[in-house]
C-alpha cells in the first residue's frame, strides 16, 4: 500500500531536549515535505526536499533541521525544542512534477513543556 | 509573495444545502497550481482536487465542483445537496512555478447538521 509513514504520531517533551521525526515514504517519490498546522494559521511548510541531499526552506524553517540521506526518508529535527513549537506536523510526498498529488502522513502531535 | 486567504472561519449549513468555501489567492507567477485538501475529524489529509494556472474550466465530481476564475483569483468550491460526512476543514493551497513551495489558506471548518 502507497503510504507515507510518520512517527512517533504523539510526543510529548521538555523545553530544550532535542528529538526527531521521522517520516518514510514507499513510493520512490522525489519530493518531501515538512508542514506544521496551526490553530487560525493553517498548515505551514517548514521545509522541503527535491531529492536526495537537495533540501530547503519554506516559510517557517526557524528552529528545524532536515536531512536527506535517502530517498525513502526525512527526518523533522528540533534540536532545542521550545514550546512555541507545540503544533501538529504533516509529512508529504510527491513525484517531480508540480501537479502530481501530494500523499500526506498522519501527522505527528508534538507538546513541549 | 504568494498568499491564500480563506475568508469563511466556519460555516454551517443544514443537510442537503448547497454550501460555497471561497478562496482567493495571490501570485505575481504566470504559471501556478491550485489545490483543495479536505481534513475530516480524523485528522489526516485527503486530496480533493489540483489545478494549474493554465486550465480554467471548471470541474465537477459528484457532488463537488470548482470555479477557477482567473480575474478575480479566485478558486471557489462547491457541495451540492451536503451530507454530514462533508463536515470538515477544508484547505485551499498554492504552489509556484516549481511546485516546491506551497500556501495554504487558514481553513474552512464546515459543519453540516443533520
Amino acid at each position: 500500500e502507497a503510504q507515507v509513514t510518520q512517527n512517533p504520531r504523539y510526543l510529548i517533551t521538555v523545553t530544550g531536549k532535542k528529538l526527531t521525526v521521522t517520516c518514510s515514504q514507499n513510493m520512490n517519490h522525489e519530493y518531501m515535505s515538512w508542514y506544521r498546522q496551526d490553530p487560525g494559521l493553517g498548515l505551514r511548510q517548514i521545509y522541503y526536499s527535491m531529492n536526495v541531499e537537495v533540501t530547503d526552506k519554506g516559510d517557517v524553517p526557524e528552529g528545524y533541521k532536515v536531512s536527506r540521506k535517502e530517498k525513502r526518508n526525512f527526518p523533522l529535527i528540533l534540536e532545542s525544542p521550545s514550546p512555541n513549537q507545540t503544533s501538529l506536523y504533516f509529512c508529504a510526498s510527491r513525484g517531480l512534477e508540480p501537479l502530481e498529488t501530494q500523499y500526506f502522513g498522519p501527522g505527528t502531535r508534538l507538546l513541549v513543556l | 509573495a504568494q498568499k491564500v486567504t480563506q475568508a469563511q472561519t466556519e460555516i454551517s449549513v443544514v443537510e442537503k444545502e448547497d454550501v460555497t468555501l471561497d478562496c482567493v489567492y495571490e501570485t505575481r507567477d504566470t504559471t501556478y497550481y491550485l489545490f483543495w485538501y479536505k481534513q475530516p475529524p480524523s485528522g489526516e489529509l485527503v486530496f480533493l482536487i489540483r489545478r494549474n494556472s493554465f486550465d480554467e474550466q471548471n470541474e465537477i465530481s459528484g457532488r463537488y465542483s470548482w470555479n477557477f476564475q482567473k480575474s478575480t483569483s479566485s478558486f471557489n468550491f462547491t457541495i451540492t445537496a451536503s451530507q454530514v460526512v462533508d463536515s470538515a476543514v477544508y484547505f485551499c493551497a498554492l504552489s509556484e512555478l516549481t511546485g516546491n513551495q506551497f500556501y495554504f489558506g487558514t481553513g474552512t471548518s464546515l459543519t453540516v447538521i443533520p
